[in-house]
């Protein structure tokens, strides 16, 4: 089985400073990762994806992760946050291609 | 091009009453997924369904849970007899399957379950 533990429940950051948003994982066999993020009212977005390769992986709207097998983590990050940004960010784990385990959540508040 | 579109939004049930989640995929998807969130946990799995098959229902409580995805018209999660512990946010994708490695599931807005 496997399971996602996003470190921080809530994470308010400034327009234009950087975030960071912790993801770490378990698993007895290899997993594809992904982060997804979802706006008020909306349906869950991908926003990028790890299956192989390159252990930096860039997405949509400027974010980018690192896969780190040693340390079993895939933090997401953006060098540069907008009020747009606001929305709840999630992680997740499939030992195949379609049987996804999220973490609980990530919110994330972008002030002014 | 629409996505994937889910209804109710919102739906409030007493005990013992049935509670029927509908999910329409995006327009050329022909597989569907269902996930559960509770309160203060990540989505999880429940089941996976092709056009008139059921993939993968690991996911799926042994009892009053079912789902069908029918050759014509929406795919359905039935929870019978529901209980306080069912309230949830009953999540579903879909996806095109055109055999990609990692094929990105596209998700509705979610139904929130209230069982009173």
């Amino acid at each position: 089985a496997q399971s996602v533990t996003q470190l921080d429940s809530q994470v308010p950051v400034f327009e234009e400073a950087p975030v960071e948003l912790r993801c770490n994982y378990s698993s007895s066999v290899s997993v594809y990762l992904f982060w997804y993020v979802q706006y008020p009212n909306q349906g869950l977005q991908l926003l990028l994806k790890y299956l192989s390769g390159s252990t930096l992986v860039k997405g949509i709207n400027g974010f980018e992760a690192e896969f780190n097998k040693s340390q079993t983590s895939f933090h997401l990050r953006k060098p540069s946050v907008h009020i747009s940004d606001t929305a709840e960010y999630f992680c997740a784990v499939s030992p195949n291609d379609y049987k996804l385990s999220f973490g609980a959540g990530t919110t994330v508040t972008v002030r002014a | 091009n629409a996505g994937v579109m889910q209804n109710p939004r919102h739906l409030v049930r007493r005990r013992g009453q049935e509670a029927r989640l509908r999910c329409s995929p995006m327009k050329g998807h022909s597989h569907v997924y269902w996930y559960r969130q509770l309160p203060e946990e990540g989505l999880k799995f429940m089941v996976y369904l092709q056009k008139e098959n059921i993939i993968d229902e690991s996911g799926m409580p042994k009892e009053r849970f079912s789902a069908e995805f029918p050759k014509e018209g929406p795919s359905i999660l039935r929870i019978q007899q529901v209980v306080r512990g069912d309230s949830a946010a009953y999540f579903c994708a879909s996806s095109p399957r055109q055999g990609n490695l990692g094929e990105t599931q596209y998700f509705g807005p979610g139904t929130r379950l209230l069982v009173l």
